[in-house]
């Protein structure tokens, strides 16, 4: 069972565009949602991260926004360029849980045309 | 700089054959883990370490085994029983995954059948 469920698959936009990445979760004890951004043949690194007491967080040209009752959050990145095409990755995971066990999402490939 | 050292970056497995892939790290983490991507899957975790000699089955152990025998190193090892190995192979660390603190990922290795 996908504990997190992300959206699109793929993304086209063009440069200077916003690109809008979706994820929805059903576990309500989850209380740590980061994005991590992966570039072809590397490894993921973390992008941004929230916690449920805020609903938005924005660092740059990228933000978070989060509905906690609509179990939802997204990531938002304003004036899209060349540059952040990659595969971007929305996960989870709960208090409790000592080895801070992730949830990822599916991945969403991002490709902004110049 | 400090950071994971994934070896080697391609690998290839004959039929019935044992492979190990190597992770080591220097950021004196002391949680590790063992990610599988596919196409369109996410990651999926393989095995988790919080600390030395101690490891848990994360989501698709089997066909998998690891050992902790340093805190620096979490071998991967891909057994003759794990039918469908080839995928992308991701390790990372984290420092203290109670508090959230983000989990940074080695560059892949990458595994073919021959």
């Amino acid at each position: 069972q996908q504990q997190v469920k992300q959206s699109p698959q793929s993304l086209i936009v063009q440069k200077g565009g916003i690109s809008i990445i979706n994820c929805a979760y059903e576990n309500t004890a989850f209380d740590y949602f980061p994005w991590y951004q992966q570039f072809p043949g590397k490894g993921p690194a973390l992008l941004i991260a929230i916690r449920p007491d805020v609903s938005e967080k924005k660092e740059g040209r990228f933000t978070i926004s989060f509905n906690k009752s609509a179990k939802q959050f997204s990531l938002h990145i304003m004036d899209s360029q060349p540059g952040d095409s990659a595969t971007y990755f929305c996960a989870a995971s709960r208090r409790g849980s000592t080895l801070g066990r992730l949830y990822f999402g599916r991945g969403t490939q991002l490709t902004v045309w110049p | 700089d400090g950071g994971i050292t994934q070896s080697p970056k391609y690998l290839f497995r004959k039929e019935g054959q044992n492979v190990t892939l190597s992770c080591e790290q220097n950021l004196n983490h002391d949680a590790m883990y063992w990610y599988r991507q596919d196409p369109g899957q996410g990651l999926r975790l393989i095995y988790y370490s919080q600390i030395v000699n101690d490891f848990q089955k994360g989501d698709i152990a089997e066909g998998y085994s690891v050992s902790r025998e340093k805190k620096e190193s979490f071998p991967l090892t891909v057994t003759s029983a794990q039918k469908n190995p080839t995928a992308f192979y991701l390790c990372a660390s984290s420092r203290n995954p109670a508090s959230h603190q983000p989990q940074h990922f080695g560059d892949g290795t990458r595994l073919s059948i021959l």
